[in-house]
């Protein structure tokens, strides 16, 4: 079937502006993790959603950033009033469940750049 | 707080070598450590997961070993290819003090591999 997938792939915007990245999971997965890789950062979390349980936020970095479920399964990452810092690759993976067992499955990026 | 080294941060080497790369990580309260590969401009692709209780893990060329106790994990790639050029990161998926799973990878900054013909 098909893997992660997100959009845009690449998004430019003028600093204070918001932003929406989406990202649609593996069909069946009830897991759900955002993470960021920046230059000299590498990967960082930023959210994870299991299923009907409360969301684990304690990667954002600011309360500027903020990622939303519905349905338990596709996720929306918002960014208000961007700044140049938060020019990243922001990264979406799935897996079948949170148990330790679950492999992480990750999709393509979205290339976000702030001017 | 949980820490991830890579080490080296690049290497360089002929066709057909075989070679290793190494990860640390200095809380070894894991539940699994994975091993990813990423390609210019891509997301990342899963190569291998080994799990708390597991020593290793083989698939094809590529052969992965974990040593909870010392916090070590070494991917070993035999007969490189110059397809074989990305970089390659680890992660690792850390329990808290409970045992309780929060889902979250912690991943190191990554060995960047190229292999020359």
């Amino acid at each position: 079937g098909a893997g992660v997938s997100q959009s845009p792939s690449n998004k430019v915007t003028e600093k204070g502006k918001d932003v929406e990245l989406r990202c649609d999971p593996i069909s069946g997965h009830t897991a759900l993790y955002w993470y960021r890789q920046s230059l000299g950062q590498g990967l960082e979390f930023l959210i994870y959603f299991q299923g009907n349980s409360a969301p684990d936020k304690s990667g954002l970095p600011s309360d500027r950033f903020s990622a939303e479920r519905t349905g338990g399964s596709v996720s929306t990452l918002t960014i208000q009033r961007t700044q140049q810092e938060d020019s990243a690759v922001y990264l979406c993976a799935s897996s079948l469940g949170g148990q330790e067992y679950n492999e992480q499955f990750f999709g393509p990026g979205t290339r976000l750049t702030v001017l | 707080k949980q820490e991830v080294t890579q080490i080296p941060a690049a290497l360089s080497v002929p066709e057909g070598e075989n070679l290793v790369l190494n990860c640390s990580f200095t809380d070894s309260a894991i539940y699994n450590l994975q091993w990813f590969r990423q390609d210019p401009g891509k997301g990342l692709t899963s190569l291998l997961l080994i799990q708390s209780s597991q020593r290793e893990q083989t698939s094809g060329r590529l052969n992965a070993s974990l040593d909870k106790s010392s916090g070590r994990s070494t991917l070993y790639i035999a007969a490189s290819q110059p397809g074989d050029s990305a970089t390659y990161l680890c992660a690792v998926k850390p329990t808290n003090a409970g045992g309780t799973n929060y889902g979250k990878l912690t991943f190191g900054q990554g060995t960047i591999l190229t292999v020359h013909p």
